[in-house]
């Protein structure tokens, strides 16, 4: 089945303490992208990467790092996590910048 | 400034009904996509309807179609005859490439099939 897989689901932890959200996804896209949404602010994009080693920045990427080291993978690492970054993550994916995005289920995150 | 407003937070619907939700958006590039998402109360993002902006005709996808008026710089989706099922929160979201294919959310509108 195609799809893109988020883990965790939920995730709760504590200021400063580094955490990864993993993305993985078995299409064969070459785009990948993390969101977070928050209420009343819709999605905004985080990070981009229109293939293998090729990252860019979206809107908020203050505080998040990623990587493409594989073309299937987009991980969203937060070096030192802090309650403000509390929110609903999503990674997507799409064939390429013009198609559709596949969404991933979302990572419910909490720093306290 | 808003890449993607949508100035209608909430929506009421008749069952059966037509319903319009509106979303403009603001670019100077000649090259986007148009894009709109449903998010039902579980959670996921759901793909509706896609408009390119050198696509002539408006999109349609079974009961979503996309009135696409490019000089008013609007996208907005209409559902015809709603159904329950179709009380969800829509996204509408532009590609753009001027910004290198960064994608842009607007805030969303909650729309609510009434029975």
């Amino acid at each position: 089945e195609a799809q893109v897989t988020q883990n965790p689901r939920y995730l709760i932890t504590v200021t400063g303490k580094k955490l990864t959200v993993t993305c993985s996804q078995n299409m064969n896209h070459e785009y990948m992208s993390w969101y977070r949404q928050d209420p009343g602010l819709g999605l905004r994009q985080i990070y981009y990467s229109m293939n293998v080693e090729v990252t860019d920045k979206g809107d908020v990427p203050e505080g998040y790092k990623v990587s493409r080291k594989e073309k299937r993978n987009f991980p969203l690492i937060l070096e030192s996590p802090s309650p403000n970054q509390t929110s609903l993550y999503f990674c997507a994916s799409g064939v390429n910048g013009n198609s559709p995005l596949h969404f991933g289920n979302g990572t419910r995150l909490t720093v306290t | 400034a808003q890449k993607i407003t949508q100035t209608q937070p909430g929506m009421f619907v008749q069952e059966k009904e037509a319903v319009t939700l509106d979303c403009t958006y603001d670019t100077s590039d000649q090259s986007y996509g148009l894009f709109w998402y449903k998010q039902p109360s579980s959670g996921e993002m759901i793909f509706l309807i896609y408009q390119g902006s050198y696509d002539e005709q408006n999109a349609t996808e079974g009961r979503y179609s996309l009135n696409f008026q490019k000089a008013r710089k609007s996208a907005n989706l209409v559902i015809s005859a709603s159904q329950l099922g179709d009380s969800a929160m829509y996204f509408c979201a532009m590609r753009d490439e001027d910004t290198g294919n960064q994608f842009y959310f607007g805030t969303g509108t909650s729309l609510t099939v009434i029975p």
